[in-house]
């Protein structure tokens, strides 16, 4: 079974910081790699999404991931956070020959302040 | 477009009481996935599901958890009996067609509360 580790679960940080959150898969296979956010009070949305090609990908409102296949690796980053990029984090993976189901990691609480 | 829509948000009950959470999947979509966040935990698989059809349910308990997603209507999480240990937030999620590479979509979760 895949598993998903998250570090740092709560993060403080102030604007105009970089953030990385490191997120760890375990799984042989071929994977598919996620991450979403949830905003205060809001539901789960996906920030973007791996699945083959170029290893560093973009998503929206400025975030990027890059995978690294030798470190199991799928980490979140971006340059210069805003106070409106407090929310949780969340990384997801699911296996090529799995069943769609994804496993998540415990996610990242992070409070940007202004 | 509508997203995914849960009811309700919130649900208290009282132990040996039954649970009914809802989840009506975004228009065009026939594939429902069901998830359980433990406090301080992340998101585990429950279910998978089609229209009247369990496609993997490897991550329900194998007592007092049904689900369903019939015809018509939403699809139904079930528990019976309910106990302490059963709060925790549910959330619903789908997708228009079945294969890894589908996006989830997620709706705003049901948190369940056992006194």
């Amino acid at each position: 079974a895949q598993s998903v580790s998250q570090h740092n679960h709560h993060v403080i940080l102030s604007e105009a910081a970089s953030l990385e959150l490191g997120c760890n898969y375990s799984y042989g296979g071929t994977v598919n790699l996620f991450w979403y956010v949830q905003y205060p009070g809001q539901h789960l949305q996906l920030l973007l999404k791996y699945f083959s090609g170029d290893p560093l990908v973009k998503g929206i409102k400025g975030f990027e991931a890059e995978f690294i296949k030798s470190k199991f690796s799928f980490n979140l980053r971006k340059p210069s956070v805003q106070w409106s990029d407090t929310a949780e984090y969340f990384c997801a993976v699911n296996a090529l020959r799995g069943n769609n189901r994804l496993a998540f990691g415990k996610g990242n609480q992070v409070v940007v302040i202004p | 477009n509508a997203g995914v829509m849960q009811n309700p948000r919130h649900l208290v009950r009282r132990r040996g009481q039954e649970a009914r959470l809802r989840c009506s999947p975004m228009k065009g979509h026939s594939h429902v996935y069901w998830y359980r966040q433990l406090p301080e935990e992340g998101l585990k698989f429950m279910v998978y599901l089609q229209k009247e059809n369990i496609i993997d349910e490897s991550g329900m308990p194998k007592e007092r958890f049904s689900a369903e997603f019939p015809k018509e209507g939403p699809s139904i999480l079930r528990i019976q009996q309910v106990v302490r240990g059963d709060s925790a937030a549910y959330f619903c999620a789908s997708s228009p067609r079945t294969g890894n590479q589908e996006t989830q979509y997620f709706g705003p979760g049901t948190r369940l509360l056992v006194l």
